[in-house]
């Protein structure tokens, strides 16, 4: 049975920094990885989806890692800011059923 | 990507009565899905919703409490039915769109918020 955990589950840091969220799952038998970011009482916008046979995908300032051969992905955030302030949220998709298996998320505060 | 919009966005129930949500998707899709996130947790799926047949539910989660309808390819609701504090919880629908893309790239409503007194 796919689990999917994150670390840190809580970040807290001042703008600017460079940031890496961790997404760690057990069964590399996934059809696709996506990246997701929920703000308080909302639902998920999806940032970015990686594909089984890619190994990373980039949009703005985000940048996610795919390594399925050690059960990982990383979400880099650059020179992060305020308003990225938010729940952040890894899901990877059965290879078979297409279902999407959550992780715990990361609570991320970017103080100025 | 498709824009999804649920209602209500959020309820407070008294225990015992029913809630149903809907959701509606503003072109067709292939497959839509319902999910529960309790407090403080992540999501779960509680079933795939299956137009014009019976949804097909996730381990824990049964039709009799949580009966879904899919009537056509934009539109499907989720009940609430005999609910408990412990029902409280955000309720989302996801959908994706096999015609549009080969991704398999889920896209998700704004949630319900649902709370039990």
């Amino acid at each position: 049975k796919q689990e999917v955990t994150q670390i840190p589950a809580a970040l807290s840091v001042p703008e600017g920094e460079n940031l890496v969220l961790n997404c760690s799952f057990t069964d590399s038998a996934i059809y696709n990885l996506q990246w997701f970011r929920q703000d308080p009482g909302k639902g998920l916008t999806s940032l970015l989806l990686i594909q089984s046979s890619q190994r990373e995908q980039t949009s703005g300032r985000l940048n996610a890692s795919l390594d399925k051969s050690s059960g990982r992905s990383t979400l880099y955030i650059a020179a992060s800011q305020p308003g990225d302030s938010a729940t952040y949220l890894c899901a990877a998709a059965d290879y078979n059923t297409d279902k999407l298996i959550f992780g715990t998320g990361t609570r991320l505060q970017v103080f100025p | 990507s498709a824009v999804i919009s649920q209602k209500p966005s959020r309820d407070i129930c008294q225990r015992g009565t029913s809630l149903t949500i809907q959701c509606q998707v503003d072109s067709q899709v292939t497959m839509m899905f319902w999910y529960r996130q309790q407090p403080r947790q992540s999501l779960t799926l509680i079933a795939t919703a299956n137009q014009g047949s019976e949804a097909t539910y996730e381990s824990g989660f049964v039709i009799d409490k949580f009966p879904i309808s899919r009537p056509n390819l934009t539109f499907s609701t989720l009940t609430v039915s005999n609910m408990s504090p412990e029902d409280s919880s955000i309720y989302l629908c996801s959908v994706e769109d096999k015609w549009e893309s080969s991704d398999n790239e889920q896209f998700f409503g704004p949630g319900t918020r649902l709370t039990v007194l």
